[in-house]
């Protein structure tokens, strides 16, 4: 199975970096998909990860140590709008069908 | 980008009626939809896959003679919840693969997801 784990809420200032993280344990694992999602709203695609290492886009970046199972989401220079919940999702490969983890809440207060 | 517009976004009804729900992807063609379902501070759960001109495929649990999928065209899916109930109450998603998102190494197609659909059951 996906097993996908992300902490279920985190808390951060503004203006400061946080970490989100995502351990899977999955056969056939594909990539990794980071998405933002405001409550009431549909999720919102930040960054997709295949081969390990870090993938820098503006603010956001996305680590993946495919032998470990591990991801993360660094976001930097925080804002206040960037308080949302903010999922992992897993492909297999052939399906190419992300499997959500449950979301990480994150609330940036100033 | 890519869109992918859903319809109503709010949808109160009675219990025992039917609800059709939308999705409809405006700029380009997409041969595979996907239906979720989301609970308050709950994950996306994937309820089916919709195949244009074939029948859906379901995730196991989910009631194919309750949540109706049609998928008649490049363009439009629909998902009908028939004779809802009050446990039927939830969010819906839908999503379609569009253009390609690029990790190093590899091409995926990502998915574009429309607005939601809140749906309470009286």
């Amino acid at each position: 199975g996906q097993n996908i784990d992300q902490p279920t809420e985190m808390t951060a200032t503004e203006g400061a970096i946080v970490q989100i993280n995502c351990t899977y344990q999955t056969s056939g694992f594909n990539g990794l998909f980071w998405y933002q999602q405001h409550a009431g709203e549909a999720p919102t695609f930040l960054s997709y990860n295949v081969l390990d290492g870090l993938e820098e886009k503006g603010r956001f970046s996305s680590f993946l140590s495919r032998s470990k199972g591990y991801s993360y989401l660094l976001l930097k220079e925080l804002q206040m709008k960037d308080s949302a919940s903010y999922l992992c999702a897993v492909t297999l490969g052939g399906s190419y069908i992300p499997t959500f983890g449950r979301g990480t809440s994150l609330i940036v207060h100033p | 980008g890519a869109v992918v517009s859903q319809h109503p976004s709010r949808v109160i009804c009675k219990s025992g009626t039917s609800v059709k729900i939308e999705c409809r992807s405006l700029d380009f063609q997409a041969t595979t939809m996907f239906w979720y379902r989301q609970f308050p501070k709950q994950s996306l759960m994937l309820m089916a896959t919709s195949n244009e001109g074939s029948k859906a495929t379901y995730e196991q649990g989910v009631e194919k003679d309750k949540f109706l999928i049609n998928h008649a065209s490049l363009t439009l899916s629909t998902l009908t919840v028939t004779s809802a109930h009050p446990e039927d109450s939830s969010f819906y998603i839908c999503s379609a693969r569009g253009p390609g998102a690029r990790g190093r190494g590899t091409t995926n197609e990502k998915l574009f997801f429309g607005s939601g659909t809140q749906l309470s059951v009286l």
